[in-house]
């Protein structure tokens, strides 16, 4: 089946610091979600990005799915920006009925 | 702002005993799932349901484990006999045309 990693597996910034995380896919797509996972477990969209680019306030993502990965972008971090980030794909094709293969994500602190 | 939501939000149950977990999927939607994640770990895919029957599961997803959609809006996940490894936050979600969304857990624990 299809691989995802995640990179790099934890960061700490400074607040007001920028961050870029990675994610690598090693078949084609036809689904790549960013979620947030907050302190009480919670997943939180971030954004759907099978392909192109996107942007949500201090939050962008990039997908280039040609070459397999995709990019997110936080800017002027903030304390509550940290969690878990994980990225998700789906397969194209092979009959999937689009259940979501998860990497094992980029734990974010961001320090005062 | 629709949403996914689950119940309960927390669960403990002695090893061999039988657990529901529930979920109320965004209305509109069609396509259903359940997930979980062992703590510390990445999420990983249990079920996805379509047209009222399973669609696709995975390994994880054997014979201790259905899912049932009773009416409408309600979508089970049920252990039959539950091991101390199925001990994890459980997910559902559910999907309209495109992203999933996904509810806030039920954390299972198996004493």
């Amino acid at each position: 089946g299809i691989q995802v990693e995640q990179s790099p597996p934890d960061l700490i910034l400074q607040e007001g610091a920028n961050s870029t995380l990675r994610c690598n896919f090693s078949d084609s797509v036809n689904n790549l979600q960013w979620f947030h996972q907050n302190p009480w477990g919670q997943l939180i969209n971030l954004f759907y990005i099978p392909s192109g680019t996107k942007q949500n306030g201090r939050l962008s993502a990039t997908t280039v799915a040609t070459e397999r990965y995709s990019l997110l972008y936080i800017s002027s971090s903030q304390t509550t920006d940290s969690g878990v980030y994980f990225c998700a794909v789906g397969e194209r094709g092979g009959g999937s009925q689009g259940n979501l293969i998860f990497g094992k994500g980029t734990k974010l602190s961001v320090k005062p | 702002e629709p949403e996914v939501t689950q119940t309960p939000s927390h669960q403990v149950t002695q090893m061999g005993q039988e657990v529901i977990l529930r979920c109320v999927p965004i209305s509109n939607h069609l396509y259903f799932y359940w997930y979980r994640q062992i703590l510390g770990q990445k999420v990983e895919f249990l079920v996805s349901f379509y047209n009222n029957e399973i669609s696709e599961k995975s390994e994880i997803f054997d014979d201790q484990f259905s899912v049932e959609r009773p009416d409408g809006s309600n979508f089970t996940l049920k252990i039959r006999s539950t091991k101390l490894e199925d001990s994890a936050m459980y997910f559902c979600a559910s999907k309209g045309a495109y992203e999933q969304y996904f509810g806030p857990g039920t954390r299972l624990t198996v004493t």
